[in-house]
């Protein structure tokens, strides 16, 4: 059964910091894995998607990476802003359509 | 633009009286997906449609039924609901291949009195 960890479980940065928020899964057979940002009592918006054979993807100031073989992504945030505030969800997903999320990073960035 | 659309934003029902919650798109993407996600918690899979073609996740109770009776909507029954189904539900659809991404509706707040 695939395990989806999210380390740590809430950070706190000041403006200006460059940032990493770490997810690991423990099946390694994975199709892709998707970064999401939740705003609080809102849905998930989609921030990144890598392929399995792909990794990394950069969309502005975000970067993730993915190690397959490792079982872990990165997700990197450059020059965080206090409009980065949320919690950061990653999923790993198979083939077959099934999905497994982390519980979340939240991240406050204080002006 | 094309979105995913969930209605109600928030529902309130009582103990046991069923309840329905829907989900469109305008994406035309065949694979749609139910998740339950409880406070401060991981959203869980409840179930997942590629086409008419229905998967129930192993540990789904018996009490959450779907129906998708064409490409743009699909249900959520909560038969009947108990304190415990009190969450947000999010609704989220992709193609079938080879992107996959998913793309979320802003979800229904269940609230169980």
């Amino acid at each position: 059964k695939q395990e989806v960890t999210q380390i740590p479980a809430a950070l706190s940065v000041p403006e200006g910091e460059n940032l990493v928020l770490n997810c690991s899964f423990t099946d390694s057979a994975i199709y892709n894995l998707q970064w999401f940002r939740q705003d609080p009592g809102k849905g998930l918006t989609s921030l990144l998607l890598i392929q399995s054979s792909q990794r990394e993807q950069t969309s502005g100031r975000l970067n993730a990476s993915l190690d397959k073989s490792s079982g872990r992504s990165t997700l990197y945030i450059a020059a965080s802003q206090p409009g980065d505030s949320a919690t950061y969800l990653c999923a790993v997903n198979t083939n077959a359509g099934k999905s497994t999320f982390g519980d979340g990073t939240t991240l406050t960035v204080k002006p | 633009d094309a979105m995913v659309i969930q209605n109600p934003r928030y529902q309130v029902t009582q103990f046991g009286k069923p309840v329905t919650l829907s989900c469109s798109q305008t994406l035309n993407h065949n694979v749609m997906y139910w998740y339950q996600q409880k406070s401060s918690q991981a959203p869980k899979l409840l179930f997942h449609y590629y086409d008419k073609d229905f998967n129930n996740e192993a540990d789904t109770p018996d009490n959450f039924q779907s129906r998708r009776p064409n490409t743009s909507f699909c249900f959520l029954d909560i038969r009947s609901p108990g304190l415990g189904d009190a969450a947000m539900y999010l609704c989220a659809t992709s193609k079938n291949s080879p992107d996959k991404t998913q793309y979320f509706g802003p979800g229904t707040r269940l609230l169980v009195l």
